[in-house]
């Protein structure tokens, strides 16, 4: 079956630091992979996606992934986080069955800013 | 373009009840999904519709029921409510096929007591 882990649960960095968020999948063929934010109470804002191609793809808000397929990994990076950047972030990937997507998402990892 | 759109925000429920959350889907989109995100968890796949038929379910029981207006908009049914469907029940919009993004609405909190 197809899954997706995020093995932080949580992550607290200073302003201004890096950021690396870690997710592994499991999926038999080429997946389609998705970080999404979301902010309390808020419903899910789309981060960035890789489908094919480029194995590293730009998002919103200056986060970056690199797709590795010999790693199954998907990564979320950000160079310098803002304190507007606390909240919980989700890898899925995409369950391609009969012509349909759904989308199978990680337990997320909460971000926490220190000012 | 108003995106996609859920009601009610919250809910309170009594255990036992039934209860209908509803979606309009944004502009232009015609397939809709359900997910139940439980406090602390990522989203769960409920069901997904197209062309007013329910397409593909995860792993929830009957007592979740869906329905597609022909205008796209949707509902998601739970009878029998238990406490442990206590959860914000997530709507999600998207143009059928692949290579699709999906857009989510801001939820519906659904509190059993």
């Amino acid at each position: 079956a197809q899954s997706v882990t995020q093995p932080d649960i949580h992550i607290t960095v200073s302003e201004g630091a890096s950021l690396e968020l870690r997710c592994n999948y499991s999926y038999g063929a080429t997946p389609y992979l998705f970080w999404y934010v979301q902010s309390p109470g808020q419903g899910l804002q789309l981060l960035l996606k890789y489908f094919s191609g480029d194995t590293l793809v730009q998002g919103i808000k200056g986060f970056e992934a690199e797709f590795k397929r010999s790693q199954s990994s998907f990564n979320l990076r950000k160079p310098s986080v803002h304190w507007s950047d606390a909240a919980e972030y989700f890898c899925a990937v995409g369950d391609i069955i009969q012509g349909a997507q759904k989308l199978v998402f990680g337990q997320g990892t909460r971000l926490t800013i220190n000012p | 373009d108003a995106g996609v759109t859920q009601s009610p925000t919250h809910l309170i429920k009594t255990r036992g009840q039934q209860v209908t959350l509803r979606c309009s889907p944004k502009s232009g989109h015609d397939t809709v999904s359900w997910y139940q995100q439980a406090l602390g968890q990522g989203p769960q796949f409920i069901f997904q519709y197209y062309e007013e038929e329910e397409r593909q379910r995860g792993n929830f029981p009957d007592r979740f029921s869906g329905h597609q207006f022909p205008n796209y908009s949707s509902e998601l049914n739970v009878n029998a409510l238990l406490l442990g469907d206590s959860a914000l029940y997530l709507c999600a919009s998207s143009f059928r096929g692949l290579n699709t993004e999906a857009f989510f609405g801001q939820g519906t909190r659904l509190t059993v007591v």
